[in-house]
């Protein structure tokens, strides 16, 4: 079935450090893809999202880019702050699918 | 309203008591969505109910879990005789279409039993 795995967290970076969270993806057909945030103790927001092969998803800093020869949508951020420490999930769907399918979450901590 | 608004956004309750949790998804929206996340977990998928269609039971863990959507907007999701186990943050998301836009989530609910 379709499946999305994560890297292990935590991943702990300084203040401007930059930011890769590895994403990788099992499906049949061409799934949208999505990344979502956590901020603690509050519900997931939308991140950013590619719908279709080569799309760059882009928001707040961040970038994602939907690679089908690689099955991956790596989030990607030039400089973190304090911020944006959070939980960021993966996840993707199909057309008829109706379901996000989840990874289980990268936690990122940034320091001053 | 302007997002999905889920009651109460804290609830601390017995074991062995039932607990109603409240999701009122956007507007327009034709799925709505519950999920469980427990603590430094991921998420759990309970429950999915789109339009008129039977609901997707698939991921309740008990047949002490048990939710509503009536006239396919406002959802409720019940836990009958609460077991410690069931302390989490009960998440609620609707979408249309969900391929396009993802899920919009709730603040969730957290929920203790003690």
């Amino acid at each position: 079935g379709d499946s999305v795995t994560q890297m292990e967290g935590p991943v702990t970076l300084s203040e401007e450090a930059f930011l890769t969270i590895n994403c990788t993806y099992t499906a049949t057909g061409y799934p949208s893809l999505f990344w979502y945030v956590q901020y603690p103790g509050e519900g997931l927001q939308l991140l950013l999202k590619a719908t279709k092969a080569d799309d760059k998803g882009s928001n707040k800093g961040f970038e994602a880019t939907y690679r089908k020869e690689t099955t991956s949508f790596h989030l990607e951020k030039g400089s973190v702050q304090v911020s944006d420490s959070a939980v960021y999930f993966c996840a993707l769907t199909r057309t008829g699918f109706q379901k996000l399918v989840f990874g289980t979450g990268t936690r990122l901590l940034v320091s001053p | 309203g302007a997002g999905v608004s889920q009651s109460p956004s804290n609830k601390v309750t017995e074991k062995g008591k039932d607990v109603e949790l409240r999701c009122d998804p956007i507007s327009g929206h034709t799925a709505l969505y519950w999920y469980r996340q427990s603590l430094g977990q991921g998420l759990e998928f309970l429950i999915y109910f789109q339009g008129n269609s039977a609901p997707d039971k698939s991921g309740l863990p008990s047949d002490r879990f048990s939710a509503e959507r009536t006239g396919g907007s406002v959802s409720t999701l019940t836990i009958q005789r609460t077991q410690q186990e069931d302390s989490a943050v009960y998440l609620c998301a609707s979408s249309f279409p969900v391929e396009k836009y993802g899920y919009t989530f709730g603040s969730g609910t957290r929920l203790t039993v003690v």
